[in-house]
């Protein structure tokens, strides 16, 4: 059974520094791998989206990397905002159309 | 155009209790997704529609819970005899089924069970 894990479970950084979420995959035959967003009280929304063929995706400040033969994928933020504090959620498919795996979380809390 | 949408947004019921949660998804998006998010917790997969049918229920948990999508459209997800351990948010997400298509998901159903 595939299984995410994300670590850290929680991050606090001061506004304006860089940071990398972590996130590691037991079976490396997956078909893409998404970082999504999770607001309090809200449902999820899809940050980046990448195909096992490539090995990274880039959307403003966000940069997410995959190395699918090691099982890892990070998501790097950019000079952080308050605005970027929320649960980022790391998910795998292993096929077109199927249901995705998803890590615990990482919370992240930017301070002004 | 309009997103997920899921209701109810909160329901509280009493244990042995019937309920169902009701998800309308994007527009001619064919694939649709139940999920299962508890505190603390990534979303866990429950049932897959690819149409009107199942393509996958691998995730439900056993035979009290039951989705339906009839029209291939809106689908519904029943619970029976419900415990309190049934207490989480449950997701929709719904896509368009193409090569390379993200899910998008809708805001949930906080259900709490007495």
């Amino acid at each position: 059974k595939q299984e995410v894990t994300q670590i850290p479970a929680a991050l606090s950084v001061p506004e304006g520094e860089n940071l990398v979420l972590n996130c590691s995959f037991t079976d490396s035959a997956i078909y893409n791998l998404q970082w999504f967003r999770q607001d309090p009280g809200k449902g999820l929304t899809s940050l980046l989206l990448i195909q096992s063929s490539q090995r990274e995706q880039t959307s403003g400040r966000l940069n997410a990397s995959l190395d699918k033969s090691s099982g890892r994928s990070t998501l790097y933020i950019a000079a952080s905002q308050p605005g970027d504090s929320a649960t980022y959620l790391c998910a795998v498919s292993l096929g077109r159309a199927n249901n995705l795996f998803f890590g615990t979380g990482t919370r992240l809390t930017v301070i002004p | 155009g309009a997103g997920v949408s899921q209701t109810p947004s909160n329901k509280v019921t009493e244990k042995g209790k019937y309920v169902e949660l009701r998800c309308d998804p994007i527009s001619g998006h064919t694939a649709l997704y139940w999920y299962r998010q508890s505190l603390g917790q990534g979303p866990e997969f429950l049932i897959y529609f690819q149409g009107t049918g199942a393509a996958d229920d691998s995730g439900l948990p056993n035979d009290r819970f039951f989705a339906v999508r009839p029209e291939g459209s809106v689908s519904t997800l029943k619970i029976q005899r419900t415990e309190r351990g049934d207490s989480a948010v449950y997701l929709c997400a719904s896509s368009s089924g193409l090569a390379g298509e993200t899910q998008y998901f809708g805001p949930g159903t906080r259900l709490l069970v007495l």
